[in-house]
């Protein structure tokens, strides 16, 4: 069975400081990663998924499989991005479900 | 586009009685809808897939008798807890995707169930 881990239950980093949430995960096959982002009093929605190579909000992240992380990055870390991070795996032919991780709340203090 | 609604935001109820939780699709069509339960402080658990006009595949442990779902049209699934304790109160939070594979979830609010 497929296990996502999220290590840090709260992350506090000050406004400009660099942002490293990390993700490690556990699948034997092919798998795909998401980051999914909770703002307070507001609905999960995705930030990113690792197929599609992109940067969302100053927000990246790289599949390592030797490492079997999926650790999210930001240089510069905005008040604004205070919120709840999920760290999501599906597996290829899964039927589309996920297996989230435990999240890490993040908070930037000015 | 892709919003999905849930309804009631939150309900608390005696123990004993049923509570429906509505999911719908506001603006595609939902081949697929995922429920999920999340307790405070803690990660979603995945309940049961459902598809348009079939039974719901339930996930390991949970208790089909007691979360039943009904996926009965394109745009509406619906979770009810039946005789309901003091052990179910947790945030149940809806989502669903056009049933393509690799498509994105889209999440509801979630819904507050509160079992007194």
């Amino acid at each position: 069975a497929q296990r996502v881990t999220q290590p840090e239950k709260l992350l506090s980093v000050f406004k400009g400081a660099p942002v490293e949430l990390k993700c490690n995960y556990s699948y034997s096959g092919s798998p795909e990663l998401f980051w999914y982002v909770q703002y307070s009093r507001q609905r999960l929605q995705l930030l990113l998924r690792h197929i599609s190579r992109e940067s969302i909000k100053g927000f990246t992240a790289d599949l390592n499989k030797g490492e079997t992380s999926f650790h999210l990055k930001k240089p510069f870390a905005q008040e604004e991005d205070s919120a709840m991070y999920y760290c999501a795996l599906r597996r290829w032919g899964g039927g589309n479900k996920l297996t989230f991780g435990t999240g890490t709340q993040l908070k930037v203090e000015l | 586009g892709a919003v999905v609604s849930q309804h009631p935001s939150w309900v608390i109820c005696k123990s004993g009685t049923s509570v429906k939780i509505e999911c719908r699709s506001l603006d595609f069509q939902a081949t697929t809808m995922f429920w999920y339960r999340q307790f405070p402080k803690q990660s979603l658990m995945l309940m049961a897939t459902s598809n348009e006009g079939s039974k719901a595949t339930y996930e390991q442990g949970v208790e089909k008798d007691k979360f039943l779902i009904n996926h009965a049209s394109l745009t509406l699934s619906t979770l009810t807890v039946t005789s309901a304790h003091p052990e179910d109160s947790s945030f149940y939070i809806c989502s669903a995707d056009m049933g393509r594979e690799s498509d994105t979830q889209y999440f509801g609010p979630g819904t507050r169930l509160t079992v007194l």
